[in-house]
């Protein structure tokens, strides 16, 4: 199983809700993330979370809101978003410290949930 | 400040033929090299890596290239096939730990014409 499962796959929501994004994965890996990607852009890193613990916060402002309750979830609350916050917003897990894929660092992601804010 | 570019945003093939496409980087801290592939609706999957000590690494059809001293990398896929057709991210980490730190590019979208 290497599937990294995110829901919704889609989501719209009014600026003044309150939703959330849910990521989950069952390869065993303790670091995973939050990427934001905007049509015809690469992805951007949002968050890290490594052995639960977040890890890297690149200065994403505080309407996005991360948790990891345990070593296979990691959910993306979502309150008071712009119009300009719609984009797909993929979950990826990596390796831990052993294995091929943790030395060349790959990133297993899902699919990604479309968002979109009115 | 862009790390990672890919500056030809699109590219069309013949089937059959190679497909090449580039990549530049900026930051000589990255130690790892990476292709995403991504279809349309889907997250992005891996596809090569090459370490930053190796100038190349082959698997299949795909073979990629590690120019260091240009800081430029390329993919070639030989021969290039219909199903090849999608945005492909080169991607780079620096250094190691817990988590990966990944820089994409741009992505350059691939077009295999039949």
């Amino acid at each position: 199983d290497t599937e990294v499962t995110q829901t919704p796959k889609h989501l719209v929501m009014g600026m003044t809700n309150k939703k959330s994004l849910k990521c989950e994965q069952h390869m065993g890996h303790r670091a995973m993330y939050w990427y934001k990607q905007k049509a015809k852009k690469p992805p951007e890193l949002m968050f890290v979370y490594s052995y639960e613990k977040l890890s890297i916060n690149e200065s994403v402002p505080s309407r996005f809101s991360p948790e990891c309750p345990n070593s296979s979830l990691l959910n993306l609350h979502l309150h008071a978003l712009q119009p300009e916050d719609s984009a797909l917003y993929l979950c990826a897990s990596s390796q831990r410290s052993l294995g091929l894929a943790a030395i060349t660092g790959e990133l297993f992601f899902g699919e990604g949930s479309r968002l979109t804010v009115l | 400040d862009q790390q990672v570019k890919q500056n030809s945003p699109s590219l069309s093939v013949q089937e059959g033929r190679i497909s090449i496409l580039n990549c530049d980087y900026t930051n000589s801290m990255f130690d790892y090299f990476l292709w995403y592939k991504k279809y349309p609706a889907e997250g992005p999957t891996f596809l090569i890596s090459i370490s930053s000590i190796k100038d190349k690494n082959e698997d299949g059809r795909f073979t990629v290239f590690l120019n260091k001293s240009a800081k430029h990398l390329s993919l070639h896929i030989v021969p290039s096939q219909p199903g090849d057709s999608a945005v492909y991210f080169c991607a780079a980490r620096a250094g190691s730990g817990g988590y990966q730190k990944v820089t994409f590019g741009t992505g350059t979208k691939l077009q295999v014409i039949p």
